[in-house]
């Protein structure tokens, strides 16, 4: 069975664009949850989403956004990007609520 | 809400020898999960051992055996018989039990493990 997916794997964006990142979780699993990962904050959750429905969100500001399929891939948007969003981003999923979750390889975005 | 703490930023060891890396936590739940993950510098994150919080019994995994003081919000990790592939960034993580609770791990900064050979 494949594992996680994100796509793209490395991105760099400037000042002030929008990016869009992309996760597909493990065939069968519902739940899918999204870090942030950088060296001053470490990890730090983001969003949550189970059968297309946000659960919980982070401590983000409104640039960061997301959403889940009906086929249960997630997408996150930053608009407006400043360099501290410079970070390596995760993706998790697990079939269920409350059960094991299973990283991607994350997305490292860089803005210059 | 919830903090977990790790306080060694970088720890080493002898490979074949055991260490142990430290995690305190905050909470007032009395039900939940704690996990520790590794993370490679290929930087897939790795489930490496869980332990609920109901459960007296410490896990263990192969060489991986966890530590828990329920009382004293302490969740040790310990590597035996180290190997070269034990290195790497190691997290404690933390997740609620509660009923229809949230997936939201929080994680300690995490400590740096180097095996020596």
């Amino acid at each position: 069975k494949a594992g996680v997916t994100q796509t793209p794997r490395y991105l760099i964006k400037t000042r002030g664009q929008q990016v869009t990142l992309s996760c597909s979780p493990i065939s069968g699993h519902r739940s899918v949850s999204w870090y942030q990962q950088t060296p001053g904050q470490g990890l730090q959750f983001l969003f949550e989403y189970f059968s297309e429905t946000q659960r919980n969100k982070g401590n983000f500001p409104g640039r960061f956004s997301g959403r889940q399929f009906s086929n249960s891939r997630s997408e996150m948007n930053v608009s407006t990007l400043e360099l501290g969003d410079s970070a390596l981003y995760l993706c998790a999923s697990s079939p269920q609520p409350r059960s094991e979750q299973f990283f991607g390889p994350g997305t490292r975005l860089t803005v210059l | 809400a919830q903090t977990v703490t790790q306080s060694q930023p970088e720890m080493s060891v002898q490979e074949a020898e055991t260490v142990t890396l430290s995690c305190t936590y905050d909470t007032s739940e009395s039900d939940y999960y704690l996990f520790w993950y590794k993370q490679p510098p290929s930087r897939q994150m790795i489930l490496v051992i869980r332990q609920e919080a109901y459960k007296q019994q410490n896990a263990t995994e192969n060489r991986f055996s966890v530590n828990f003081q329920k009382a004293a919000k302490s969740f040790s990790l310990k590597i035996s018989d180290s190997q070269l592939g034990d290195a790497a960034m190691y997290f404690c993580a933390y997740r609620s039990f509660l009923q229809g609770g949230s997936e939201k791990l929080v994680f300690g900064k995490g400590t740096k493990l180097t095996v020596n050979p």
